[in-house]
């Protein structure tokens, strides 16, 4: 299987705090991107990471993609209660994209 | 842009029925897919299109559901009987290279 594993399942952080989530992955990829889903709705692309690349940065996230480990990370720091929502790492296979189970992120304020 | 135009937003359909999503994708975009999201399997990808042919259709649960591009602007998603296992939201999404995907809104589908 392609799909990709994250970790942890679910986070429950403090407003400010950061917030890190791990994704792997089993065979090589063509560039690994992170989505955002609020409840009920729609995926929101964040950010993507080629396979030549190391680290990526947008905003208050950070990308780092590790190929000889086949991992990335997703950091978002000074988290805000509107970060409340549920987050999927997406590996590129050819012109398919597949996608992790999620980490579930809550942040309480 | 509206972005990738899902619609209905909601159906509920009697187990039997036809059910037809339609996807409208975002004017440029090359790539077209279809996913369905359930809490057991998360995010599946059905098939995909590229320059409205069909590439891969591995993801398709089987022969009651098939999925339509005749133009570069409209997608359709059937399924044909349908059954209470294909409850789920059916999202469509599209893509110009590889520069991300737009998700639509999706459409929760509920067989009864």
């Amino acid at each position: 299987s392609q799909q990709g594993e994250e970790d942890p399942q679910a986070l429950s952080i403090q407003e400010g705090e950061n917030a890190t989530m791990n994704c792997s992955y089993k065979t090589s990829i063509n560039n690994l991107q992170w989505y955002r889903q609020n409840s009920g709705r729609g995926l929101v692309h964040l950010i993507l990471i080629r396979s030549n690349e190391r680290e990526k940065h947008s905003g208050r996230l950070r990308v780092t993609l590790d190929t000889s480990k086949k991992s990335s990370s997703l950091l978002i720091t000074a988290s805000r209660a509107a970060d409340t929502a549920s987050y999927f790492c997406a590996m590129e296979y050819g012109n398919k994209l597949v996608f992790g189970a999620g980490t579930i992120l809550r942040v309480k304020s | 842009d509206a972005g990738v135009i899902q619609s209905p937003r909601h159906e509920v359909t009697e187990m039997g029925q036809e059910v037809t999503l339609r996807c409208k994708p975002i004017s440029g975009h090359n790539s077209l897919f279809w996913y369905r999201q359930t809490m057991m399997r998360g995010l599946e990808l059905l098939i995909y299109f590229n320059n409205n042919v069909p590439i891969d259709d591995s993801g398709m649960p089987e022969d009651r559901f098939s999925a339509k591009m005749p133009n570069a602007s409209f997608s359709t998603l059937k399924i044909q009987p349908s059954e209470p296992r294909d409850s789920a939201v059916y999202f469509c999404a599209s893509s110009l290279a590889s520069y991300g995907y737009t998700f639509g809104s999706g459409t929760r589908l509920t067989v009864v």
